[in-house]
C-alpha cells in the first residue's frame, strides 16, 4: 500500500509556480522521496527524487522538510502540457517496485 | 537512446484466447518491471524480472499470468484464456544496472488489451 498522501486535485494559472505537496509521515530513514507523472494514458514519467536535500533538475525542483515527514514537488513555470497526475512515492533505493496511490491531478489553465 | 519500447500499442482479444505483451527495455537496462492500470484506477505493480530470473512476483495473478526476460529478446507477458477483467493498460518499465544510476524506473508507452 502507497504510504503518502496527496491532495487528490489542483489547478494552476499557466506561468505560474505549482506546488504539490505530499505526506509521508511514517517514512524511515533509508527511504527516498521519488515523484512520478503520467500525462493522460501515457507510461509514468520519472520527474525527482531525493533522500533529505534538496534536489533541483531541469524538470522541478524537490523540497523536503528537515524531519522528512513532507515534501513539495515545485514546477517553476507550469505550462498546459504539465497538466498531469502526479505521483509521490517512498521507496529505499534499489530495485523494487513502486508502489502508485491516487496521485494529485493537475491542472494547468490558460 | 531510443526509450522502452512495448508492442503492440493496442491489442484486443476475445475471451479465452491468448494475450502476448511485448517490452523491450532500454539499452543497457537488465531490469524490467511490468505494472497494470485497469480502467480508471492506479496503476498496481505486478512483477520484476532481471535476464533469465523472477525477481519479484508478488503482484502477479495467481493463475492464467506469465512472465519472462529470457537472455536474448524482449521480456514477455503472457496472459492465459482472457477474460473482460484483464481489459487493461500494461505498462513496462526498464532501469539500469547497479551503479549506474539511483534505480530509476523508465517506462513505455504501455499496451492497451481489449478483451471482447
Amino acid at each position: 500500500d502507497a504510504k503518502t498522501t496527496q491532495p487528490t486535485s489542483m489547478d494552476c494559472a499557466e506561468g505560474r509556480a505549482a506546488n504539490l505537496p505530499c505526506n509521508h509521515s511514517t517514512i524511515s530513514g533509508n527511504e527516498y522521496v521519488y515523484w512520478y507523472r503520467q500525462i493522460h494514458s501515457q507510461g509514468p514519467q520519472y520527474i525527482i527524487h531525493g533522500l533529505k536535500n534538496n534536489e533541483t533538475n531541469e524538470m522541478a525542483s524537490l523540497i523536503i522538510t528537515e524531519d522528512r515527514k513532507s515534501s513539495t514537488l515545485i514546477l517553476p513555470h507550469a505550462t498546459l502540457r504539465d497538466t498531469a497526475v502526479y505521483y509521490c512515492i517512498v521507496r529505499i533505493t534499489g530495485f523494487q517496485k513502486l508502489v502508485f496511490g491516487t496521485g494529485t491531478r493537475l491542472l494547468v489553465s490558460p | 537512446n531510443a526509450g522502452v519500447m512495448q508492442n503492440p500499442r493496442h491489442l484486443v482479444r476475445r475471451r479465452g484466447q491468448e494475450a502476448r505483451l511485448r517490452c523491450s527495455p532500454m539499452k543497457g537496462h537488465s531490469h524490467v518491471y511490468w505494472y497494470r492500470q485497469l480502467p480508471e484506477e492506479g496503476l498496481k505493480f505486478m512483477v520484476y524480472l532481471q535476464k533469465e530470473n523472477i525477481i519479484d512476483e508478488s503482484g502477479m495473478p495467481k493463475e492464467r499470468f506469465s512472465a519472462e526476460f529470457p537472455k536474448e529478446g524482449p521480456s514477455i507477458l503472457r496472459i492465459q484464456q482472457v477474460v473482460r477483467g484483464d481489459s487493461a493498460a500494461y505498462f513496462c518499465a526498464s532501469s539500469p544496472p547497479a551503479g549506474i544510476s539511483s534505480y530509476e524506473q523508465y517506462f513505455g508507452p504501455g499496451t492497451r488489451l481489449t478483451v471482447t
